[in-house]
């Protein structure tokens, strides 16, 4: 397709175990983001990639966030150990290239913990 | 630190009435400054945009003018349809680093007919 996908669209899962969020980019584009969105916390950043390498973890929550890009367009964000303050819907974007150019997002993973 | 304030939600309005939603920022320099959107199901789009002071963003019949004296970018529509029911966030942007977006925390908008 022509956007940004991401999967799966929901996870539920129970306290403790790893989780694998999937973001695949729009085509071409060499900066890619996650986002998480929460009742409690609204939109927040959580890491930028410009190709493979990742210049700003800075959003990262904890230790149990990491997240990988391979070959310049897919990426995974991966939680470790989840709790339930993880429950969050996770949002991909990706843009162009820098320059001020609009990130377009992906529809996001509804992540619950139980 | 950087940061942008939505007025508080939600907002309920009839069709056909007179839009407008706060934003504020606080940021050290010059940001371009957004309005997204987020329809019921859907993921977040763009909206519109304004990247330097006086410029006005427009969209769909939406405005909004980046004032820099006032550090505010609020958003207006002069007649509301029902297809306008969202989610609205503010947010603001740097040309440096990473650029990433730094939301407001949202306006959950609801038009009735």
């Amino acid at each position: 397709g022509a956007g940004v996908s991401q999967s799966p669209s929901n996870k539920v899962t129970e306290k403790g175990k790893d989780v694998e969020l999937r973001c695949d980019p729009i085509s071409g584009h060499t900066a890619l983001y996650w986002y998480r969105q929460s009742l409690g916390q609204g939109l927040e950043f959580l890491i930028y990639f410009q190709g493979n390498s990742a210049p700003d973890k800075s959003g990262l929550p904890s230790d149990r966030f990491s997240a990988e890009r391979t070959g310049g367009s897919v990426s995974t964000l991966t939680i470790q150990r989840t709790q339930q303050e993880d429950s969050a819907v996770y949002l991909c974007a990706s843009s162009p290239s820098l320059g001020n150019q609009p990130q377009h997002f992906g529809d996001g993973t509804r992540l619950s913990i139980l | 630190g950087n940061s942008v304030t939505q007025m508080e939600g939600p907002v309920t309005l009839s069709e056909e009435a007179f839009l407008t939603i706060n934003c504020t920022y606080t940021a050290t320099g010059y940001p371009s400054l957004f309005w997204y959107v987020q329809y019921p199901g859907e993921g977040l789009q763009l909206l519109l945009k304004a990247t330097k002071a006086d410029d006005k963003g427009s969209n769909k019949g939406f405005e909004a003018t980046y004032r820099k004296e006032t550090t505010s970018f609020h958003l207006e529509k002069g007649s509301v349809q029902v297809s306008d029911s969202a989610v609205y966030f503010c947010a603001l942007q740097f040309s440096q680093g990473a650029q990433k977006l730094v939301f407001g925390q949202g306006t959950r908008l609801t038009i009735n007919p």
